[in-house]
């Protein structure tokens, strides 16, 4: 079945640590973004890119990390330098152009997410 | 800048109610997509609707309804007739034509009791 797929579920890393959360996808998407969620916050847009060995930051993306060396795979890097790293992190990943339509928007397909905690 | 408000965080119905999620919007362009997503407690988020600035034609899809109105910057989804599995936080989300960047709301979380 396509998709995407994070892994691990729950992530729990000790405070000035390094940690890599894992995104894959096999839709056959150009672009992939990782999101953060915090309660009562919504989703905010951490890194996104378009294209292998490409990317762009998103709003906030001090203290983050990522690498794009093949279409399928977009891991994200949680540093010690992110103050707050405990959160849920989303990643998804949308065509580069349009499914259907005469549209010119992109949407994205979501896995079923991280949830790291730093203690 | 491109903002999305959902003002209602949480709303609580008993099963077979309807029930209204709110959706407003700012967005400079003259073109822009919007976007629903439900969120389960899994965590996925699912997506359910995407609307471009041009087609002001409300849509229904089972029990799920949009309506759009530019005129209020508005994009509110309603549930007829709730069910227990409609639990869950719904979120809204606006992009610009051509970008790949959704802005999203703070969600809004249902509870639909039995």
């Amino acid at each position: 079945d396509g998709g995407i797929t994070q892994s691990p579920k729950y992530l729990f890393r000790k405070e000035g640590q390094n940690v890599t959360l894992s995104c894959e996808q096999n839709l056959n998407h150009d672009a992939m973004y990782w999101y953060r969620q915090d309660p009562g916050q919504g989703l905010r847009l951490i890194y996104y890119s378009q294209i292998v060995n490409d990317f762009q930051k998103g709003d906030i993306a001090e203290g983050y990390s990522v690498s794009r060396e093949k279409k399928e795979s977009f891991p994200l890097t949680v540093t010690s330098a992110q103050k707050n790293p405990t959160a849920f992190y989303l990643c998804a990943s949308s065509p580069l152009r349009p499914t259907s339509g005469r549209t010119n928007a992109y949407e994205q397909y979501f896995g079923p997410g991280t949830r790291l905690t730093v203690t | 800048a491109q903002k999305v408000t959902q003002a209602q965080t949480e709303i609580s119905v008993v099963e077979k109610e309807d029930v209204t999620l709110d959706c407003v919007y700012e967005t400079r362009d003259t073109t822009y997509y919007l976007f629903w997503y439900k969120q389960p407690p899994s965590g996925e988020l699912v997506f359910l609707i995407r609307r471009n600035s041009f087609d002001e034609q409300n849509e229904i899809s089972g029990r799920y309804s949009w309506n759009f109105q530019k005129s209020t910057s508005s994009f509110n989804f309603t549930i007829t007739a709730s069910q227990v599995v409609d639990s869950a936080v719904y979120f809204c989300a606006l992009s610009e034509e051509y970008g790949n960047k959704l802005v999203f709301g703070a969600g809004t979380i249902l509870r639909v009791k039995s």
